[in-house]
């Protein structure tokens, strides 16, 4: 079964980039679909987008200008950039994945991020 | 924008059946958008349950099943357990991207 762990700094600077990382365990990242999702304190799911291990990738319309999915197969991790950040952007980040774009059956146990000075 | 909608609270009694739905705006919701639903307890990560309308995955229970009704998709729960208290969140695929709804919180009572 595929594990998945969120790993990154817990506090970002507004206008910074935020940079996380999600090691995959159980599986290989050159397959299946690699995605990342976004939770702020007390509110609902949002998705931010995902990324096959071919390289092609899709991102939410309302985010797409600041953020970039990458994968590294090498050392089995897939990562996420969001650029420009705000208070806005404070959030349990959680990374996912699935065998098809179509679905997501495992999730990372999430790591919250704040945007403070 | 895309906007998915919810039920935003639901309560049922033990042992009850249930149905929380899930509408999107664009229109009726169909087997296209590849509806998936999701459980979330409180301080837990999301956990899934159903895949592509109906489909389950190794560890859903039986209790638990997806459909289409209505022009909406559907997670009915029948024989309700104390610990089905939670959050639901379903998520539909539009074309690549995806859009979560805004959740519905499940009261065992």
């Amino acid at each position: 079964q595929v594990q998945l762990q969120e790993s990154g700094p817990g506090l970002v600077k507004p206008s910074e980039t935020l940079s996380l990382t999600c090691t995959v365990s159980g599986g290989s990242i050159s397959s299946y679909y690699w995605s990342w999702i976004r939770q702020p304190p007390g509110k609902g799911l949002e998705w931010i987008g995902y990324i096959y291990y071919t390289g092609s990738t899709n991102y939410s319309p309302s985010l797409k200008s600041r953020v970039t999915i990458s994968a590294d197969t090498s050392k089995n991790q897939f990562s996420l950039k969001l650029s420009s950040v705000t208070a806005a952007d404070t959030a349990v980040y959680y990374c996912a994945s699935g065998e098809a774009f179509t679905m997501i059956r495992y999730w990372g146990q999430g790591t919250l991020v704040t945007v403070s000075s | 924008q895309t906007v998915v909608t919810q039920e935003p609270s639901l309560t049922v009694s033990p042992g009850g059946t249930v149905t929380l739905t899930c509408a999107s705006s664009t229109g009726a919701v169909t087997s296209g958008s590849y509806p998936n639903w999701f459980q979330q307890k409180p301080g837990q990560a999301p956990r899934a349950l159903i895949y592509s309308t109906s489909n389950k995955h190794s560890w859903t229970p039986a209790r638990f099943s997806g459909s289409l009704l209505g022009g909406k998709a559907a997670l009915t729960l029948s024989g309700v357990q104390p610990e089905d208290e939670a959050e639901y969140y379903c998520l539909l695929y539009y074309g690549g991207a995806q859009v979560f709804g805004g959740g519905t919180k499940l009261t065992v009572l």
